[in-house]
């Protein structure tokens, strides 16, 4: 089956814009992800869905960022006024569920720069 | 706060040649421990998993060891080969929810021919 897919895979935007970051999950993973990996870094978690609700959103860096999952599957992160430090990979990952037992599966990315 | 560590930073290897990576963590309270592959510009694979109850996981030429007390964990390649050429990242899993991954920063990992 399709693994995680991300769009857009390159996003370019000038300073104090909005953008927004979609991640699709394997079918069926009730637990979505969102991490963002700077260059020569392992990825920082910012937040994680298990179905609609935002488990765990203690890794958002400000209240510029937030996301959404409506529906459980697909999800929107959302960046406004967007700054040069915001520039990263912004990485998605599912799993069946959110336990010590299910592996997270990544997509390749979104690399947002911020000009 | 959860703290990951790899050594070493970079690893460059001839073929054929047996090797370890090391990752460790500040926090021993942990769910689980999973490694992972990254090749440039990609994004990751997950090459293994380790409940914080076991002490390895294995698949192919792939050993992965966790000793939870110490806070430690190493990966160990046999027999590398240059399709093995990427970045090893380690991440635990555990803290304020089992969702939340901590990585450590990665080890570039190059095998020459």
């Amino acid at each position: 089956g399709a693994g995680v897919s991300q769009t857009p895979s390159n996003k370019v935007t000038e300073k104090g814009k909005y953008v927004e970051l979609r991640c699709d999950p394997i079918s069926g993973h009730t637990a979505l992800y969102w991490y963002r990996q700077s260059l020569g870094q392992g990825p920082e978690f910012l937040i994680y869905f298990q179905g609609t609700g935002a488990a765990d959103d203690s890794g958002l860096p400000n209240d510029r960022f937030f996301a959404v999952r409506p529906e459980g599957s697909v999800s929107t992160l959302k960046i406004q006024r967007t700054e040069r430090g915001d520039s990263a990979v912004y990485l998605c990952a599912s799993s069946l569920l959110a336990d010590s037992y299910n592996e997270q599966f990544f997509g390749p990315g979104t690399r947002l720069t911020v000009l | 706060k959860q703290e990951v560590t790899q050594i070493p930073a970079a690893l460059s290897v001839p073929e054929g040649e047996n090797l370890v990576l090391n990752c460790s963590f500040t926090d021993s309270a942990i769910y689980n421990l999973q490694w992972f592959r990254q090749d440039p510009g990609k994004g990751l694979t997950s090459l293994l998993l380790i409940q914080s109850s076991q002490r390895e996981q294995t698949s192919g030429r792939l050993n992965a060891s966790l000793d939870k007390s110490s806070g430690r964990s190493t990966l160990y390649i046999a027999a590398s080969q240059p399709g093995d050429s990427a970045t090893y990242l380690c991440a635990v899993g555990g803290g304020t929810s089992y969702g939340k991954l901590t990585f450590g920063q990665g080890t570039i990992l190059t095998v020459h021919p």
